[in-house]
C-alpha cells in the first residue's frame, strides 16, 4: 500500500518562505509531484520530482530524497493567494497511479 | 496538459437513487482516473479505467457501487449507486501526462 505525511495546518506571513514536507511510503516508487487546491475547486499541478534534488518553478520549489522517502515543497514571497491547500502525491510506477497525501492547508495572513 | 470536461458539476440526490458522471477529455488517453474527495478531505482514487478492459478497482471500492464505463479513448463515466449520504463528496476525473495529473472541475454531490 501507500501512505503520505503530511502537516495538516501551516500558518505564515505576506512575503515569507514556507516549507511543506511530505513522506511516503510506497512500493513502486516513480515520482512524487505537488498540487494546489483553493476551497472550491480542482487540484492544479505545482511540480513533479522523479529524481533526487531541487525543482525551481518561480516561487514554487519542489526537493526529493528517495533515499530518505522525503520531500518537500517550497513557496517563496507568499502572497494571500497561496492560501490554499497543498497535496504531495507519489505516483506508482508499476501501474502509473497517484495517490495522494492528507493535505497541508496554508493560510497566509498579512 | 489536457482539458477535461465533467458533467453534472453539482447536484443534489436522493438516498437510494443512482447518478452517472461523464468525463470528456480533449484528447485520447490510454488511463483514466476517477477519485474521490470528501468534505475536508483528501483525494482518494476509487478506479482506474482503461479502454477496452474493465476498470481497476482500490481497495475499498467495488464495482457494484461505482460501475465505470470507459467507450473510447476520450470518455468515461462513473456511476455512484444505490447513494447515501455517506456518498455526498466531490468526484473528480483526471489523466495523467509525463508526471502530472490533470482534472477536471469535479462533480459535487449531496445526497439528502
Amino acid at each position: 500500500g501507500q501512505s503520505l505525511e503530511q502537516p495538516s495546518e501551516v500558518t505564515a506571513v505576506e512575503g515569507a518562505i514556507v516549507q511543506i514536507n511530505c513522506t511516503y511510503q510506497t512500493s513502486g516508487f516513480y515520482g512524487l509531484s505537488w498540487y494546489q487546491q483553493h476551497d472550491g475547486g480542482a487540484p492544479t499541478f505545482l511540480s513533479y520530482n522523479a529524481l533526487d534534488g531541487l525543482e525551481e518553478t518561480g516561487r514554487f520549489s519542489s526537493f526529493l530524497s528517495r533515499s530518505d522517502s522525503y520531500g518537500y515543497l517550497l513557496l517563496q514571497e507568499l502572497q494571500m493567494k497561496d492560501s490554499a491547500s497543498y497535496f504531495c502525491a507519489v505516483r506508482d510506477g508499476n501501474f502509473n497511479k497517484f495517490y495522494f497525501g492528507s493535505g497541508t492547508k496554508l493560510n497566509v495572513k498579512p | 496538459s489536457a482539458v477535461i470536461s465533467q458533467k453534472p458539476s453539482r447536484d443534489i440526490c436522493q438516498r437510494g437513487t443512482s447518478l452517472t458522471i461523464q468525463c470528456q477529455v480533449d484528447s485520447q488517453v490510454t488511463m483514466m482516473f476517477w477519485y474521490r474527495q470528501q468534505p475536508g478531505q483528501s483525494l482518494t482514487l476509487i478506479a482506474t479505467a482503461n479502454q477496452g478492459s474493465e476498470a481497476t478497482y482500490e481497495s475499498g471500492f467495488v464495482i457494484d457501487k461505482f460501475p465505470i464505463s470507459r467507450p473510447n479513448l476520450t470518455f468515461s463515466t462513473l456511476t455512484v449507486s444505490n447513494m447515501s449520504p455517506e456518498d455526498s463528496s466531490i468526484y473528480l476525473c483526471s489523466v495523467s501526462g509525463t508526471g502530472e495529473l490533470f482534472f477536471g472541475e469535479g462533480s459535487r454531490l449531496t445526497v439528502l
